[in-house]
């Protein structure tokens, strides 16, 4: 069986930082690309970042860039997302989520619950 | 970017009615050499993540049930439920994945009149 469990998130003030993970398991994780995912309390689904299969190539949404970095280890089965300068709006519940190949063409068939960052002072 | 646009942003169906949402992109999300619509569709039950329920525009994921289906080629896409269950009631997203950064619908919340 699938699963993937986010930790890390937290209250952080601006300015701060923090990296999340995705502990991945039930499947070859070094085969399938994954993307974070985030939800803002009370709102939709925005795509934040995505990385390939190897981890050689990620790209980020605009409005992270050069703040938050995405990672992966397959010999951990691990993806990171790494936050800094953080934002008030970046506050939501961020979920990793498993692409159906290893390309990050293709529909995310497994999500994990998600972790809440909120960031206030 | 492209734009999802959904349509309506919330709905209200009787059960065992009939449920369409519209999905419509700013560009195509048509890939001219698989012929594929890298288009998907999600359901998102309150406290739940979100859940494949169709991809390459009209392709139904493993395990999900046949009244749910998809339609559509390039910029226009919808999503039908045939014949709604009390368990239906969730919030649906169109997302492309044709073009990065990958981009979502606003999400339209299905309902039982």
């Amino acid at each position: 069986e699938v699963q993937l469990l986010e930790s890390g998130g937290d209250l952080v003030q601006p300015g701060g930082s923090l990296r999340l993970s995705c502990a991945a398991s039930g499947f070859t994780f070094s085969n399938y690309a994954m993307s974070w995912v985030r939800q803002a309390p009370g709102k939709g689904l925005e795509w934040v970042s995505g990385i390939d299969s190897s981890g050689g190539d990620t790209h980020h949404a605009d409005f992270v860039k050069g703040r938050f970095t995405n990672s992966r280890d397959n010999s951990k089965n691990t993806l990171y997302l790494q936050m800094n300068s953080l934002r008030a709006e970046d506050t939501a519940v961020y979920h990793c989520a498993k692409h159906q190949l290893g390309s990050r063409y293709s529909g995310a068939d497994h999500w994990g619950q998600g972790t809440l960052v909120i960031v206030s002072s | 970017d492209i734009v999802m646009t959904q349509s309506p942003d919330s709905l209200a169906v009787s059960l065992g009615e009939r449920a369409t949402i519209n999905c419509k992109s700013s560009r195509s999300v048509l890939y001219s050499s698989d012929n594929k619509s890298y288009l998907a569709w999600y359901q998102q039950k309150p406290g739940q993540p979100p859940k494949l329920l169709i991809y390459w525009a009209s392709t139904r994921e493993s395990g999900v049930p046949d009244r749910f289906s998809g339609s559509g080629s390039g910029t226009d896409f919808t999503l039908t439920i045939s014949s709604l269950q009390a368990e239906d009631v969730a919030v649906y997203y169109c997302q492309q994945y044709y073009s990065l950064p990958f981009t979502f619908g606003g999400g339209t919340k299905v309902e039982i009149k």
